[in-house]
């Protein structure tokens, strides 16, 4: 069953704009975690937050999490055309195997030039 | 340069034809997994391995198999018995828990596989 549900399905903005994607899940975890997808590749780690942080920042990225309404976000500040791709948030389950990613159905972001 | 690699990129199979898609990596890590991405879809795992001779079912183990004889290989079967098996492969590796981002999984290029 998908934990992770991204929202919107599909994101398209100007060049230099934000963009922001939501994630909720169900179950109870011990992190959260955004990766990206360029078209036919393989997915890349973005960002890991703990379930004992509120928010993270990664170069252009800030992650929000919010244990108590179960949900996340992701902010690109000042996108870029190469920024381009498919999000997906993955989470374990805090009652289950450490081993165990589940991820949400991802957010397409097309960046405008 | 550490990473991990799927091979083929392409594979087309006939219909009651077994295949087998590579999964190598050489980062060291103890576990590794393989997903399935139709289109639009999130990841669905198939199977998992935390350990070398040890590996698990995922959600959508049915008509798939794997074997994990060393550390760097985890190769998946798609046997004749998975009756929608077009789609995209993926597999991943994490170090083992007790390790601060075990969590973190690294991914392979992915492999299309179509069925004829």
């Amino acid at each position: 069953s998908q934990q992770g549900e991204e929202d919107p399905q599909a994101l398209s903005i100007q060049e230099g704009e934000n963009a922001t994607m939501n994630c909720s899940y169900k179950t109870s975890i011990n992190n959260l975690q955004w990766y990206r997808q360029n078209s036919g590749r393989g997915l890349v780690h973005l960002i890991l937050i703990r379930s004992n942080e509120r928010e993270k920042h990664s170069g252009r990225l800030r992650v929000t999490l919010d244990t108590s309404k179960k949900s996340s976000s992701l902010l690109i500040t000042a996108s870029r055309a190469a920024d381009t791709a498919s999000y997906f948030c993955a989470t374990d389950n805090s009652g289950g195997s450490n081993y165990k990613l589940t991820f949400g159905k991802g957010t397409l972001l097309t960046v405008n030039p | 340069d550490g990473g991990i690699t799927q091979s083929p990129k392409y594979l087309f199979r006939k219909e009651g034809q077994n295949v087998t898609l590579s999964c190598e990596q050489n980062l060291n890590h103890d576990a590794m997994y393989w997903y399935r991405q139709d289109p639009g879809q999130g990841l669905r795992l198939i199977y998992y391995s935390q350990i070398v001779n040890d590996f698990q079912k995922g959600d959508i183990a049915e008509g798939y198999s794997v074997s994990r004889e060393k550390k760097e290989s985890f190769p998946l079967t798609v046997t004749s018995a998975q009756k929608n098996p077009t789609a995209f492969y993926l597999c991943a590796s994490s170090i083992a828990p007790g390790h601060s981002s075990y969590n973190e999984q690294f991914f392979g290029p992915g492999t299309r596989l179509t069925v004829l």
